[in-house]
């Protein structure tokens, strides 16, 4: 079957404007999960869905980056006002459920580049 | 809250040699571990993954990997590498933390394999 899906593939902006960050996650997985991955540093934890709702926030680095998952399947990820720090590859990954037994499968990713 | 150590950013190795890369953590409460690969412009995939039982885990493609509670370690191994194994492979933590099991990842590891 189709696995996770991200869109789009680069994106290239300039500061100060806003970006959307699409994820497709595999059919029938409840928990969605994005990341963030630096140049040399590992992933870091941007946010979680269970279903729609997000239990928890806590690794969105400021309030210019929100994110909401419909339907309990496609997520976005929007970051507003961006800066170059944000360039990053941001990877989408979903699980079945949210127990930690559960592997997570990842998308491509979405490569960033805030000029 | 975890945290994932993996000491090698770098790996250089011979074609047929054996390899082995680090991965230690910090606490060993109720801990899943898993190891993840990443080749060249593609996402993350599973290599193995340890839930309980039997502390020495085989995975995909050859590798294997020791959990070690008294050590906190999770080190992976490969008797003898391919040139197809030069990726980028992520130790990945998870400990239950606020009703979800979170993934801690280690800032990854390059291995290079060279003919």
């Amino acid at each position: 079957g189709a696995g996770v899906s991200q869109s789009p593939s680069n994106k290239v902006t300039e500061k100060g404007k806003d970006v959307e960050l699409r994820c497709d996650p595999i059919s029938g997985h409840t928990a969605l999960y994005w990341y963030r991955q630096s140049l040399g540093q590992g992933l870091e934890f941007l946010i979680y869905f269970q279903g729609n709702s997000a239990p928890d926030k806590s690794g969105l680095p400021s309030d210019r980056f929100s994110a909401e998952r419909t339907g309990g399947s496609v997520s976005t990820l929007t970051i507003q006002r961006t800066q170059q720090e944000d360039s990053a590859v941001y990877l989408c990954a979903s699980s079945l459920t949210s127990g930690g037994h559960n592997e997570q499968f990842f998308g491509p990713g979405t490569r960033l580049t805030v000029l | 809250a975890q945290s994932v150590t993996q000491l090698d950013s770098q790996v250089p190795v011979f074609e047929e040699a054996p390899v082995e890369l680090r991965c230690n953590y910090s606490s060993s409460v109720s801990v899943y571990l898993f190891w993840y690969v990443q080749y060249p412009n593609q996402g993350l995939q599973l290599l193995l993954k340890y839930l309980s039982g039997s502390t020495l885990v085989k995975g995909i493609n050859g590798f294997e990997a020791e959990f070690n509670k008294s050590q906190t370690s999770f080190h992976l191994r490969k008797p003898s590498v391919h040139i197809s194994d030069t990726a980028e492979y992520f130790c990945a933590v998870s400990d239950r933390w606020n009703n979800f099991n979170k993934f801690y990842f280690g800032s990854g590891t390059k291995l290079n394999v060279k003919p």
